[in-house]
This record gives structure tokens, C-alpha cells and sequence, in this order.
């Protein structure tokens, strides 16, 4: 299996523009989850999916935020309009229903600037 | 709130030597722990899961050990290699939901 699939790795961009992060899970995992890491404060989750249906959008910072998965092979984040403090690494992690505890795998993140 | 501690930040060793990386939560109605290895500017590579029913996980040199009373954890790493140089996040998911918390990352050089 490829492992989660994040794209793209790096994007920069200016502030107010609208930003979309994509995430394909591993196949067969039944959930997925969305997290920022930065420097100040550490990884954090956003929102997670079960089956497709959003769980928990605590996380998420604001209404500049939204996540969407419209089926079990792709999801995205969206933050519009973007803003400097939202630059960070974004990354996407999936999980299994069944298996060991349900051991979370990341993917390799985007990487955001806002200018 | 669940909070996860990791000590020491950094910790830099001589290639060969045994090391121990510490962390420790305060809510100890957990579901598992998780450790992590991220390399810079990369994603997270899972080390090794404790379910919380299990005081222990071993995967070649590193042994993870689970004290759920206490509310620790240690990741045991043997014969050190510069290889085995860069963060370690530990993390523990609660019984009612997905919301893993994170720990800093203790950052870890092994010196050739």
C-alpha cells in the first residue's frame, strides 16, 4: 500500500486566498483525521471522519475552516480566506475500525505558508 | 483535559549508548499509547502501539513500556545509532473518542 497520500507537500500562498489541502487514506481504513503542527502548539486535531461522516470538528480554529470527505478514498481542508498565523504543517492520518487498537498512520503533510 | 508531557525536550547521546525517553499523562483512562518517530520535515512514523490492557511493546531495539496507574510511559531505545537521530512524539488516545493528544517530542541526536 502507498500510505496515506497528502498533496501538495508545499504550498505558498498570500493572505484572503483560498487554500485546499487533499488527503487519500490508506484503503480499507475507516477513519481519518486532520491535523496542524506548529512550533507554539505542538500537533493538533482539527476534525475526524468515521465512514465518511465528520465525528468531531472541536478542533477546528474557525469558520475559515472546513473539511469535507465525500467518499472513503479522498478528503479535503479547506481554509478560506487563509491567513498568516494559519501557516503550518498540515497533515492527514488514517486508521482502521478493526485491528491493533486502531493505530493511527500519518501521511507526509503540506507544508503552508501564508504570506 | 488530558495533558502529555514529554521529558527531557532534547537529548543528545554517544552512538552505542542505551537511552530511555520519558512521558507521562495525567488522565490514566486511556484507550492506548502510541509512540512516534518524525524525522525533519517529515511526517510521523508510528514505533509502536500499547493497547492499554498491556504493560508493554517491543520492536526490535526499542521496548516501550506502559504504566497506566502512574500515568507514564518510557521508550527504551538499545545501542543507539545516528540513524536513530530525530523527535520522539509520544501520544495517548482517551476510551471515548479519536482526540489523540500529543506530547512536544523529546529531539534526540545520537553523535557518531
Amino acid at each position: 500500500d502507498a500510505g496515506v497520500i497528502q498533496s501538495p507537500r508545499h504550498e505558498v500562498t498570500e493572505m484572503g486566498q483560498e487554500v485546499t489541502l487533499r488527503c487519500k487514506p490508506i484503503s480499507g481504513h475507516n477513519s481519518l483525521f486532520w491535523y496542524r503542527q506548529t512550533m507554539m502548539r505542538g500537533l493538533e486535531l482539527l476534525i475526524y471522519f468515521n465512514n465518511n461522516v465528520p465525528i468531531d470538528d472541536s478542533g477546528m480554529p474557525e469558520d475559515r475552516f472546513s473539511a469535507k470527505m465525500p467518499n472513503a478514498s479522498f478528503s479535503t481542508l479547506k481554509i478560506q480566506p487563509s491567513e498568516p498565523r494559519d501557516s503550518a504543517v498540515y497533515f492527514c492520518a488514517s486508521s482502521p475500525d478493526r485491528g491493533p487498537a486502531n493505530e493511527q498512520f500519518f501521511g507526509p503533510g503540506t507544508r503552508l505558508t501564508v504570506l | 483535559k488530558q495533558e502529555v508531557t514529554q521529558i527531557p525536550a532534547a537529548l543528545s547521546v554517544p552512538e552505542g549508548e542505551n537511552l530511555v525517553l520519558n512521558c507521562s499523562f495525567t488522565d490514566s483512562a486511556i484507550y492506548n499509547l502510541q509512540w512516534f518517530r518524525q524525522d525533519p520535515g517529515k511526517g510521523l512514523t508510528s514505533l509502536l502501539l500499547i493497547q492499554s490492557s498491556q504493560r508493554e511493546q517491543t520492536s526490535g531495539r526499542l521496548n516501550a513500556s506502559l504504566d497506566k496507574s502512574s500515568g507514564r510511559s518510557t521508550l527504551y531505545i538499545a545501542a543507539s545509532q545516528p540513524g536513530d537521530s530525530a523527535t520522539y512524539l509520544c501520544a495517548v488516545r482517551p476510551y471515548n473518542n479519536n482526540d489523540m493528544r500529543f506530547g512536544a517530542g523529546t529531539r534526540l541526536t545520537v553523535k557518531p
